[in-house]
């Protein structure tokens, strides 16, 4: 059974760092590209970064560019999301999502997300 | 950036009604639309990729059509546990989300 479990949000003052974490299981973490996709209280959904299965390939949303950093470690089956520069309008449940097969742009499995305030 | 708009943002229907619900694209999206159902303190879980193919386990009263700048999501007959937030989104590497729309039943 695929499982993807997030952890590490918490409450964070503006402008100081978070590290997100993802632990995979129940599939083979390393032959899937993987996302972080985030959802305000009480809003819509917003993809927020990508990074393939080899980590060769990065991609971020505008609103977190030169902020956030996706990494993996494939031997320990894990996703990271570091957070630097924390604005209010970062406050979010975080999901990370893998990938749909043959690296296709949808989002076939998804954590329970773990919850980001940024408040001071 | 292409802009996805879904409508309406609400709907209360009973009971196996049939249902359905849009996705606009701003500009032209092919068939490069994904649905995903969210219910009520879940994760959201993907019902449709490419506009009209259904995902693994997602009952056959979900169906999904359309290209270009207009899609839709039905649902035909629909049952108590379909009552949830549906979202589309644009399959791409910079993907985003339509606002969503809530079913509710009455």
């Amino acid at each position: 059974e695929v499982q993807l479990v997030e952890s590490g949000g918490g409450l964070v003052q503006p402008g100081r760092s978070l590290k997100l974490s993802c632990v995979a299981s129940g599939f083979t973490f390393s032959n899937y590209g993987m996302n972080w996709i985030r959802q305000a209280p009480g809003k819509g959904l917003e993809w927020v970064a990508y990074i393939s299965s080899g980590s060769s390939y990065i991609y971020y949303a505008e609103t977190v560019k030169g902020r956030f950093t996706i990494s993996r470690d494939n031997a320990k089956n894990t996703l990271y999301l570091q957070m630097t520069s924390l604005r209010s309008e970062d406050t979010a449940l975080y999901y990370c999502a893998r990938q749909g097969t043959n690296s296709n742009w949808y989002f076939d499995f998804w954590g329970p997300g773990t919850m980001v305030t940024v408040s001071s | 950036n292409i802009v996805m708009t879904q409508s309406p943002k609400s709907m209360s229907i009973s009971v196996g009604d049939r249902v359905t619900m849009n996705c606009k694209a701003s500009q032209n999206v092919g068939n490069n639309i994904a649905w995903y159902q969210q219910k009520p303190g879940q994760s959201p879980k993907l019902l449709i990729y490419y506009a009209s193919n259904r995902y693994t386990g997602v009952p056959d009263r979900f169906t999904g059509g359309g290209y270009g700048t207009d899609f839709t999501l039905t649902i035909n007959s629909v049952q108590a546990e379909d009552a949830a937030f549906y979202y589309c989104q644009r399959i791409y590497n910079s993907p985003t989300f339509g606002g969503g729309t809530k079913l509710e039943l009455k």
